[in-house]
């Protein structure tokens, strides 16, 4: 039972312009989402993350939306460069306890 | 402030031998977890520990899998008795607490693989 999910496997963009990044989610329990970026033989990073009580987070290039009611986030990240290039994973959790991560999507930056 | 620690980055067994996985948490950090990455798919959580105890093993395989955090040292993933379906990366991740029991978020270590021949 995927509980988080990334439908999109890869998303190419030219740089500059702006990589969207969707996760949707089917517990609503969960109250709290992240956004990491692994880059190979690394271990992720976190980039940016949300409480269930917003629908809005920005740092820098980076904003996340929630949508409570669709039960979907996503990951803005605009002005795209080439270094934004890796695989991006939506993770969930509840209870302050385990994360809950979809199956990533790879982003390409091309020039 | 150095990161989370793990070794070794590469492993190889053979199978039916045991492989020990380390982690050394972000100073300050008492709350480890362990994740698997098998080839082309997302993190699985495994193991959520504190020191001395196991708080959440729910992911963890019944037999062969075993994980501590004792009070003094790295955390350890056992894997007993290998077999190839074992191969894949493992994470470590950990996370400290605000003093209203909150968590912050989770920081991965570089992640061990281990290849089961």
């Amino acid at each position: 039972d995927q509980q988080v999910k990334q439908n999109s496997p890869s998303l190419s963009v030219q740089e500059g312009r702006i990589s969207i990044l969707n996760c949707d989610y089917t517990n609503s329990m969960f109250d709290y989402f992240l956004w990491y970026k692994k880059y190979p033989a690394e271990g992720p990073t976190f980039l940016i993350s949300i409480s269930s009580i917003k629908d809005k987070n920005e740092d820098g290039r980076f904003t996340v939306f929630l949508n409570k009611s669709a039960k979907h986030l996503s990951l803005h990240i605009v002005p795209s460069q080439p270094g934004d290039s890796a695989v991006y994973f939506c993770a969930a959790r509840y209870n302050t306890d385990k994360l809950i991560f979809g199956t990533g999507t790879r982003l390409q930056v091309f020039p | 402030n150095a990161g989370v620690m793990q070794n070794p980055r590469h492993l190889v067994r053979r199978r039916g031998q045991e492989a020990r996985l380390r982690c050394s948490p972000m100073k300050g950090h008492s709350h480890v977890y362990w994740y698997r990455q098998l080839p082309e798919e997302g993190l699985k959580f495994m193991v959520y520990l504190q020191k001395e105890n196991i708080i959440d093993e729910s992911g963890m395989p019944k037999e062969r899998f075993s994980a501590e955090f004792p009070k003094e040292g790295p955390s350890i993933l056992r894997i007993q008795q290998v077999v190839r379906g074992d191969s894949a990366a493992y994470f470590c991740a950990s996370s400290q607490e605000t003093s209203t029991g909150y968590l912050y978020e989770q920081y991965f270590g570089p992640g061990t693989r281990l290849t089961v021949t």
